[in-house]
């Protein structure tokens, strides 16, 4: 069965002081990991996708890395906007593949 | 941009109660997926529909059951409300089943009392 697990549960930085976020995953093969940014009381919006061991996607001050068995979510120089839930996914090979999700690292930037 | 909208972000409902939840995606996707999301169990995926009229059944599908009369219009139904359905429900949308990014509406605070 795939897994999703996401370290740590909560993470509190000062504004400016950069930081990893990290998901480990079991999969029977990977089709595609996910990152996904929660704000409370929404629904999740997509970051990133990553296909393959060695990719590595940015945005602004996000960059998104993927091994054989795990994800970084690099967050550099956060600010306070960057407070939300960050979710990770997984989707498997081979027919239709559900996506199953971590239960999310809660980042806090302090200003 | 995508925009997947939910009928209600609060429902307050009784035990025993039918209740209707609908989803509406304004972009063609052939993919709905509908979840629930609870504290330390992360999102959990009760039913998906890859086309109009058909149904998957997700991780968590007992008590619930779904609609998909139109391709845009994807609706989760509790046949009967307990109170441990009590929960955020989160419906998504994705352009194709493998590989693409899901797009999701604000979800549905949904109390069972």
């Amino acid at each position: 069965e795939d897994q999703v697990t996401q370290s740590p549960e909560a993470l509190r930085l000062q504004e400016g002081e950069s930081s990893s976020l990290n998901c480990s995953y079991t999969v029977s093969g990977l089709r595609g990991l996910f990152w996904y940014r929660q704000d409370p009381g929404k629904g999740p919006e997509f970051l990133f996708t990553l296909y393959s061991a060695g990719e590595e996607k940015e945005k602004e001050r996000l960059k998104a890395t993927l091994t054989k068995k795990e994800s970084f979510l690099h967050i550099t120089a956060p600010k306070p906007e960057d407070s939300a839930t960050y979710l990770c996914a997984v989707q498997a090979t081979g027919g239709y593949q559900k996506v199953t999700f971590g239960t999310g690292t809660k980042l806090q930037v302090i200003p | 941009d995508v925009k997947v909208t939910q009928s209600s972000r609060y429902l307050v409902k009784r035990t025993g109660e039918k209740v209707f939840l609908e989803c509406v995606q304004d972009m063609d996707h052939e993919n709905m997926f509908w979840y629930r999301q609870d504290p330390g169990l992360g999102l959990r995926l009760i039913y998906f529909s890859y086309d109009v009229k058909m149904k998957e059944k997700g991780d968590i599908p007992e008590g619930y059951s779904v609609s998909r009369e139109k391709k845009e219009r994807f609706s989760l139904i509790l046949e009967s409300a307990s109170t441990n359905q009590t929960s955020m429900y989160l419906c998504a949308s994705s352009l194709s089943a493998s590989g693409s990014k899901q797009y999701f509406g604000p979800g549905t605070r949904l109390t069972v009392t």
